[in-house]
């Protein structure tokens, strides 16, 4: 079946360390995403990208850092300069084909990353 | 710019009662919209999708919405509550840009 992988489910982080989150997609998906959870905040955008090589930043992408060099990779790095990085992360993807209307995001099952 | 507002952080219903969990948006343009349910520690899935045409939607676990432009709201509504129902549901809209703008979610709880 096709679907979102992220890898680790879990993901512990020491102080000035970077870490990398997996996220990994074989529904054939153009657009990928890295969104950020906190309790009561709903999902707040970090990075996005409609295609390879190419990513924008989202609303709160300070301390963070993504390359899309493969269709269905995207992975995030979490840096030593993003001070409060303890949140569930969760990768999605959609389908951006022409003439489409939008169609919705599919989720991954998330990473939960903690500091040590 | 779109955003959305979810009207109510946690909403409480006995089993059996109806389930009515509010979304309004804000949009320049006509909008693509979308509820979702999360699971604790899992990801978000679709439970329905407005995009054109009939103005109800129909979606998965007896859920469904109905989109009142004049309104810019989009309800999520389900005829009688379930134990399994019990979750955080999330109302979210997409630009013409294939960027999404999430609500800040509304847990429910199922009391029985």
């Amino acid at each position: 079946d096709g679907g979102i992988t992220q890898s680790p489910k879990y993901l512990f982080r020491k102080e000035g360390q970077n870490v990398t989150l997996s996220c990994e997609q074989n529904l054939n998906h153009d657009a990928m995403y890295w969104y950020r959870q906190d309790p009561g905040q709903g999902l707040r955008l970090i990075y996005y990208s409609q295609i390879v090589n190419d990513f924008q930043k989202g609303d709160i992408a300070e301390g963070y850092s993504v390359s899309r060099e493969k269709k269905e990779s995207f992975p995030l790095t979490v840096t030593s300069a993003q001070k409060n990085p303890t949140a569930f992360y969760l990768c999605a993807s959609t389908s951006t084909f022409g003439g489409l209307d939008n169609q919705p995001q599919h989720f991954g099952d998330g990473t939960r990353l903690s500091i040590l | 710019a779109q955003s959305v507002t979810q009207l109510g952080s946690h909403v409480s219903v006995s089993e059996g009662a109806l389930v009515l969990l509010r979304c309004n948006y804000s949009s320049s343009v006509p909008p693509y919209l979308f509820w979702y349910v999360q699971y604790p520690n899992q990801g978000l899935q679709l439970l329905l999708k407005y995009t054109t045409g009939a103005t109800l939607v129909k979606g998965i676990n007896g859920f469904e919405a109905e989109f009142k432009k004049s309104e810019t709201s989009f309800h999520l509504t389900k005829p009688s509550a379930h134990m399994s129902d019990a979750a955080e549901y999330f109302c979210a809209v997409s630009d013409s840009f294939n960027k999404f703008y999430f609500g800040s979610g509304t847990k429910l709880n199922v009391k029985p």
